[in-house]
C-alpha cells in the first residue's frame, strides 16, 4: 500500500469548512483513498473513500486530484464535535482487509 | 453507533493475569479485526479472522490469541499480562476479507494492568 503524508495538526474555526490534505504521490492505479477519524479515545470512524472521482456523503467530501497524487477531505461546516485525529489511508481493494494507520492530522475546531 | 459491540468497556487486572475481550461484529460482517492502541504507539493491527478462520496476523504477541466462533463473535485472549499491555483494544468488522470495503470499529476496551 502506498505511503501517505499528512500535516501533524490543523486548526479550523467553528462553522467554517475544514480542508484536510493528504499526499500519496506513490499511489498506484488500483489503490483507493480512505479517510477515518478518531475522536478522543473512541473507536475510529469511517468517513469516506474514493478511487479517482470526487465523492460526497452526509459527513464529508473527498476531492482527489486528477493525477491522484493527493487528496483533500472537506468537512463543509466544522463543529466542535469534529475535533479529532483524521487518518488518510491508501490501499488496494484486493489487499488484506486490515488498515495501516499512520499518525494522522489532529484537527482542532475552535469556537 | 457502528453496530460493533465490545465488552467490557473497562478492565483492570494485575500483572500475570489472563483476560478475555469480546467483540460482536455488525450483522452480516464476516471479518473481525483486532487492534491495539497504547499511549506511545498508534493503532496497531493484531489479527484478523474471516468466517471462523485466521486470515492475517500483525504485531500480535505470542501471549495473545484470538478466535472467531460460529456465530461470528470473536474473543481476544491476553495472558501473562505485563504493565506494557495496558492499552485500548479495538475490534472492527467488515463484510469481506480484503480491503474492498470499509471497516467499522467498536468503542474499544480499555485495559489497565496494575
Amino acid at each position: 500500500d502506498a505511503k501517505t503524508t499528512q500535516p501533524t495538526s490543523m486548526d479550523c474555526a467553528e462553522g467554517r469548512a475544514a480542508n484536510l490534505p493528504c499526499n500519496h504521490s506513490t499511489i498506484s492505479g488500483n489503490e483507493y483513498v480512505y479517510w477515518y477519524r478518531q475522536i478522543h479515545s473512541q473507536g475510529p470512524q469511517y468517513i469516506i473513500h474514493g478511487l479517482k472521482n470526487n465523492e460526497t456523503n452526509e459527513m464529508a467530501s473527498l476531492i482527489i486530484t486528477e493525477d491522484r497524487k493527493s487528496s483533500t477531505l472537506i468537512l463543509p461546516h466544522a463543529t466542535l464535535r469534529d475535533t479529532a485525529v483524521y487518518y488518510c489511508i491508501v490501499r488496494v481493494a484486493t489487499s488484506q482487509g486490515n488498515l495501516i494507520f499512520g499518525k494522522g492530522t489532529k484537527l482542532s475546531v475552535k469556537p | 453507533d457502528s453496530g460493533v459491540t465490545q465488552t467490557p468497556k473497562h478492565l483492570i487486572t494485575a500483572t500475570g493475569q489472563r483476560v478475555t475481550l469480546r467483540c460482536s461484529p455488525r450483522s452480516g460482517d464476516l471479518s473481525v479485526y483486532w487492534y491495539q492502541q497504547s499511549l506511545d504507539q498508534g493503532l496497531q493491527f493484531l489479527i484478523q479472522y474471516y468466517n471462523g478462520e485466521e486470515r492475517a496476523k500483525g504485531n500480535i504477541l505470542e501471549r495473545f490469541s484470538a478466535q472467531q466462533f460460529p456465530d461470528l463473535h470473536s474473543e481476544l485472549n491476553l495472558s501473562s499480562l505485563e504493565l506494557g499491555d495496558s492499552a485500548l483494544y479495538f475490534c472492527a468488522s467488515s463484510v469481506g476479507s480484503t480491503g474492498s470495503r470499509e471497516a467499522f470499529f467498536g468503542q474499544g476496551t480499555r485495559l489497565t494492568v496494575v
